[in-house]
């Protein structure tokens, strides 16, 4: 049962581009979490999706990012027009049911570096 | 805003020591979660203790939960230089994390 899969591992824009990130949940989990953690720092909750849903995204700027996780494929975080400012490692983590009484799997992270 | 605070937000102990983390939050929780990350890596599931539980071992491992405090502690003992890692405290609601604590463990 392979882990959470989080691809790339690194990804480099310049600025102005669009970064796509994807993630995918452990086989049979269907809750998916992304989170944002800059360099010695801690993880920066954006947004938890289920199947199709868009369940919380209070920690989502609210221009250029986006989520989706649709009912086929993995969980994508969309970053349009980056800036120097979205470098950071992005993490995705995964939960069978709603993560209040279950513990989340991680994948090992995207590295976003904006040049 | 974080939910969970860590401190110290970094601890230096020599191997064989036991290390001891803290963490704080802020609202009313069902559970709360440590999580332990290696550099560069995912974070890893260590122990999810209920709000109805006092204390729970796993391994070297001892967290304690104080709801009147809205506190809890890690405790680790008999430390190993493959302890080094920072570990983070998180809460149900969203599992927001805190900044965590860097630990370090000399050989």
């Amino acid at each position: 049962n392979a882990g959470v899969m989080q691809n790339p591992r690194h990804l480099v824009r310049r600025r102005g581009q669009e970064a796509r990130l994807r993630c995918s949940p452990m086989k049979g989990h269907s809750h998916v979490y992304w989170y944002r953690q800059l360099p010695e720092e801690g993880l920066k909750f954006m947004v938890y999706l289920q199947k199709e849903n868009i369940i919380d995204e209070s920690g989502m700027p609210k221009e250029r990012f986006s989520a989706e996780f649709p009912k086929e494929g993995p969980s994508i975080l969309r970053i349009q027009q980056v800036v120097r400012g979205d470098s950071a490692a992005y993490f995705c983590a995964s939960s069978r049911d709603r993560a209040t009484n279950e513990k989340l799997f991680f994948g090992s992270g995207t590295q976003l570096s904006v040049l | 805003s974080q939910q969970g605070e860590e401190d110290p937000q970094a601890l230096s102990i020599q191997e064989g020591e036991n290390a001891t983390m803290n963490c704080s939050y802020k609202t009313s929780i069902n559970n709360l979660q440590w999580y332990r990350q290696n550099s560069g890596r995912g974070l890893v599931h260590l122990i999810l203790i209920r709000s109805n539980e006092r204390e729970k071992h796993s391994g070297r491992l001892r967290v304690t939960l104080d709801t009147s405090k809205k506190s809890s502690s890690l405790l680790i003992t008999a430390s190993r230089a493959a302890d080094t890692a920072s570990y983070f405290c998180a809460t149900d609601d969203k599992v927001i994390f805190g900044p965590g604590t860097s630990l370090s463990v000399i050989p």
